[in-house]
């Protein structure tokens, strides 16, 4: 399995753009889960889903950030306008089939908004 | 959601054992602990997961006591690549808990 997959690996857009990140989650996994990472907040969970329906966006920063999962082979999280302080790496994750706990992350969208 | 406590960060030697002890005093009876590691510009990588006593596997190994208010993963003869961002995290593995990671520990490696 060529495991979750993010695309872009990285953006740069200016103030004001939309911001649309892309995830694949691993074949056959049913929970989704979005993190954004920053030096100063850490890993923070922004939404998850479960069989495409979200389940928690309680981390969701504001009104400005919204998420999607409209089939179970592809998410995405999108920001509307952007402003510098969104400037993160946003990680995408997965959960595994078996009850083992292990959620399998991508290598993440690095996004700076100028 | 059990809060988790681990230093903040922690230097080693090359070819040292590292232990690396979590608190977690409000443990539920359902929860189980687990590692992850993550490296500069990648995502976590799960390394371990235990629910009492001790489980090893081909990386490390996890230490928990009988109270299992804490948790020590060990990492044996470490190396420079072990240099990483360690997380421990308390919760069931009912798919419907959220999965909230902490700061973590910063492990430094040096030669």
């Amino acid at each position: 399995d060529a495991g979750v997959i993010q695309s872009p690996r990285h953006e740069v857009t200016e103030m004001g753009q939309e911001v649309t990140l892309r995830c694949k989650p691993i074949s056959g996994h049913d929970y989704l889960f979005w993190y954004r990472q920053t030096m100063m907040r850490g890993l923070e969970l922004l939404i998850y889903f479960n069989n495409n329906v979200p389940i928690d966006d309680s981390g969701m920063p504001e009104d400005r950030f919204s998420a999607k999962m409209p089939n179970a082979s592809f998410s995405t999280l999108k920001i509307q306008p952007s402003e510098p302080r969104d400037s993160a790496v946003y990680f995408c994750a997965s959960f595994g089939l078996a009850n083992t706990g292990e959620l399998f992350f991508g290598e993440g969208s690095r996004l700076t908004v100028l | 959601l059990a809060k988790t406590t681990q230093p903040i960060s922690m230097d080693s030697y090359e070819g040292q054992e590292v232990n690396i002890t979590c608190s977690h005093n409000n443990i539920a009876t359902n929860d189980y602990i687990t590692w992850y590691q993550q490296f500069p510009s990648q995502g976590p990588r799960f390394i371990i997961q235990g629910y009492k006593t001790k489980v090893t596997n081909e990386v490390a190994s996890l230490f928990i006591p009988a109270d299992r208010k804490s948790s020590t993963l060990s990492l044996p003869r470490v190396s420079l690549s072990d240099t990483a961002v360690y997380y421990c995290l308390v919760g069931g593995v009912n798919r419907d808990d959220k999965i909230i990671f902490g700061k973590g520990t910063r492990l430094h490696i040096l030669p």
